[in-house]
């Protein structure tokens, strides 16, 4: 089946630095990622919507300046937290879009200290 | 607004017994509809879909069933493995410009099955 690899899995920074995270589809090309960010034991939040080669759709209450987000190629989309927080601790997921289905990367663990 | 909700946070079955985890949505738009499985600290891992054409979707021992006029649908699971042991999500989903949108989730129903 279709695989979203996605990197770092887990990454601990000091308050202020950025962090960059990676969001690969590694067999298929996804003209659309999906950024989720989920707190603990409540539901996946649609942070934005990433197209190849165009900007970002953040949802309300995101802030773009804050959670960068490239999507340079069909494979591959960024998010950088710029400026981490200890609030921005959470953990990050993505998606990459194959027809009707969405294919999930494990996730990224965001400890800011 | 919750568009698409869970309403029981929790569900606790015997192995062997039949799981059953509920959704219910309210936009009469969304027209795709899927269950996911998520272990704690990993992505989720999609089991299974219904468009809404149909009313059952079969896979091994899932079975999804969606009712449109109560804007519901179900995730059956027989026979319940510890292993099903996880979060459920349910997710769904609608059609615009050619491509599908993105998926609202509900907040996921954690299964437990005990041996």
């Amino acid at each position: 089946g279709a695989v979203v690899s996605q990197h770092p899995s887990w990454v601990i920074c000091k308050s202020g630095t950025s962090v960059k995270i990676e969001c690969r589809s590694l067999d298929f090309q996804a003209t659309t990622m999906f950024w989720y960010r989920q707190f603990p034991k409540q539901s996946l939040m649609l942070m934005a919507t990433s197209n190849e080669g165009s900007k970002a759709t953040y949802e309300q209450g995101v802030e773009k300046d804050k959670f960068l987000i490239n999507h340079a190629s069909l494979t591959l989309s960024t998010l950088t937290v710029t400026s981490a927080h200890p609030e921005d601790s959470s953990f990050y997921i993505c998606s990459a879009t194959l027809g009707a289905l969405q294919y999930f990367g494990a996730g990224t663990r965001l400890s800011v200290l | 607004d919750q568009q698409v909700k869970q309403n029981s946070p929790s569900l606790s079955v015997q192995e062997g017994r039949i799981s059953i985890l509920n959704c219910d949505y309210t936009n009469s738009m969304f027209d795709y509809f899927l269950w996911y499985k998520k272990y704690p600290a990993e992505g989720p891992t999609f089991l299974i879909s219904i468009s809404s054409i149909k009313d059952k979707n079969e896979d091994g021992r899932f079975t999804v069933f969606l009712n449109k006029s109560a804007k519901h649908l179900s995730l059956h699971i027989v026979p319940s493995q510890p292993g099903d042991s996880a979060v459920y999500f349910c997710a769904a989903s609608w059609e615009y410009g050619g491509s599908q949108g993105n998926l609202i989730f509900g907040k996921g129903t954690k299964l437990s099955v005990k041996p």
